[in-house]
């Protein structure tokens, strides 16, 4: 298994341009997440899906777009990236019997100039 | 006050030493406790889980939750120089209309010095 994979690795933006952070697991979680990590502000959880077709808002959605069409895939779209979305991404699954058992991915360096 | 408080450190210890990793928090609705171990430029991995009080022990590790002082620890023996890493706390409840949000707390930092 690959467990969590995110591409890209790295990526610079330049304000105003979109782009779209892809997810994927091998594991047939049911559930899946986004989180930010920004220094002295922890994980925040940004957006998140309970299965296929699923989705709801976390703590800090503005900005960001989601959709789940398969078990597998949870990609995350900047509409319109701005300084302020400067970050590492995570994102993560978890079974619906391991709730809390969350598997992160190895994250997305983001830099908006 | 922010639902999740950890101290971020930076803790530094001698490698052997026992060292005491803690978190508190506000809402006693909290019933999951969960502490995560991140290296360095990776992603965060699920290092101990415990539900409810108690204490939970796994080799070298020891998580413990008050829920009445709605504090939890997580204590390292015989550290190593492998250990260094930040250890998040999360916590949750899933009483909250279905949803899974795990709350996480900011992180400690720690470094353990041969």
């Amino acid at each position: 298994n690959a467990g969590v994979t995110q591409t890209p690795k790295f990526q610079v933006l330049k304000t105003g341009q979109s782009m779209t952070l892809q997810c994927a697991q091998d594991m047939n979680h049911e559930y899946m997440s986004w989180y930010r990590q920004d220094p002295g502000m922890g994980l925040r959880l940004i957006h998140y899906s309970v299965g296929a077709g699923i989705t709801d808002q976390g703590e800090v959605p503005n900005g960001y777009n989601v959709s789940r069409s398969t078990t597998e895939d949870f990609p995350l779209r900047l509409l319109s990236a701005a300084p302020s979305q400067t970050s590492v991404y995570f994102c993560a699954s978890n079974s619906r019997t391991g709730r809390n058992e969350q598997y992160f991915g190895p994250g997305t360096r983001l830099t908006v100039t | 006050q922010k639902e999740v408080e950890q101290d971020p450190g930076p803790l530094s210890v001698p490698e052997g030493a026992i060292v005491s990793l803690n978190c508190t928090y506000s809402n006693s609705a909290f019933q999951y406790f969960m502490w995560y171990r991140q290296y360095s430029r990776k992603g965060p991995e699920l290092l101990m889980y415990t539900y409810s009080s108690g204490n939970k022990e796994d080799g070298r590790f020891t998580a413990q939750v008050d829920k009445s002082s709605k504090y939890i620890s997580l204590f390292i023996r015989d550290s190593q120089p492998s250990d260094s890493a930040t250890y998040l706390c999360a916590m949750s409840d899933f009483a909250q209309g279905g949803s899974e949000k795990l709350v996480f707390g900011k992180g400690t930092k720690l470094t353990v010095n041969p």
